[in-house]
């Protein structure tokens, strides 16, 4: 079966500082991935999605930039962390088989910016 | 720009209740309608996946789409306090991407 991890679940960062969160995929091949900020008490925002490996498509500008190193591979970064950048980061993944557009959600990344 | 629309809520249903989530979408060409649970402080989890006009059953959650009125609904039905959560809204277009709802509250009560 298919699982998605997600890590660290939980971070606290100073403004200026750099961000890194990975998520990983098993049990499939070649899958969508994507990341999703949820800020307080707002919706769910797409930030970045990935096709294949060194493919991104950004959604929104901002200072935080994802990469695909490997195939079932997603990494979400900052060089420098904004009061803004707080809020449950998300990354999902589609199968590159199956019905329509279903995602499916790691277990998400709290990040507190202060 | 896609947009999804639910009601923010909180709606307060008594146990044993129907609870009726609602949700409308602008992108016209829209093929795909989920909808997602979120409990407070984890991600969300898919309940429901529809993608034709009509109602979809899966034990005590209906889902109904009309595509004519871009109205998407999800029905719980026999409500639990464990069904308290927020529901999120998805709609899926011709690329592998989602929109979401800002989501609806339920709180079940006893």
């Amino acid at each position: 079966s298919q699982t998605i991890h997600q890590w660290p679940a939980t971070l606290v960062q100073p403004v200026g500082s750099p961000l890194s969160l990975e998520c990983t995929v098993e049990g499939t091949s070649n899958p969508n991935l994507y990341w999703y900020r949820q800020a307080a008490g707002r919706g769910l925002q797409l930030l970045f999605y990935s096709v294949g490996i060194g493919q991104i498509s950004s959604e929104v500008p901002q200072n935080l930039s994802a990469s695909r190193p490997q195939d079932r591979q997603f990494i979400l970064s900052s060089k420098k962390l904004l009061l803004s950048d707080s809020g449950f980061y998300l990354c999902a993944w589609r199968p590159l088989q199956g019905a329509g557009n279903t995602i499916y959600f790691g277990e998400g990344s709290w990040l507190t910016v202060v | 720009q896609k947009e999804v629309e639910q009601n923010s809520g909180p709606l307060s249903v008594p146990e044993g209740a129907i609870a009726s989530l609602n949700c409308t979408y602008s992108d016209r060409v829209s093929q795909s309608f989920f909808w997602y649970r979120q409990y407070s402080g984890k991600s969300p989890e898919l309940i429901m996946s529809i993608y034709s006009n009509g109602d979809k059953e899966d034990g005590r959650f209906t889902a109904q789409l009309n595509k004519a009125s871009q109205y998407v609904s999800l029905l719980i039905r026999d409500s639990q306090p464990s069904d308290s959560a927020t529901y999120l809204c998805a709609v899926g277009g011709t690329a592998s991407k989602l929109t979401f709802g800002t989501g609806t509250r339920l709180q079940v009560t006893l």
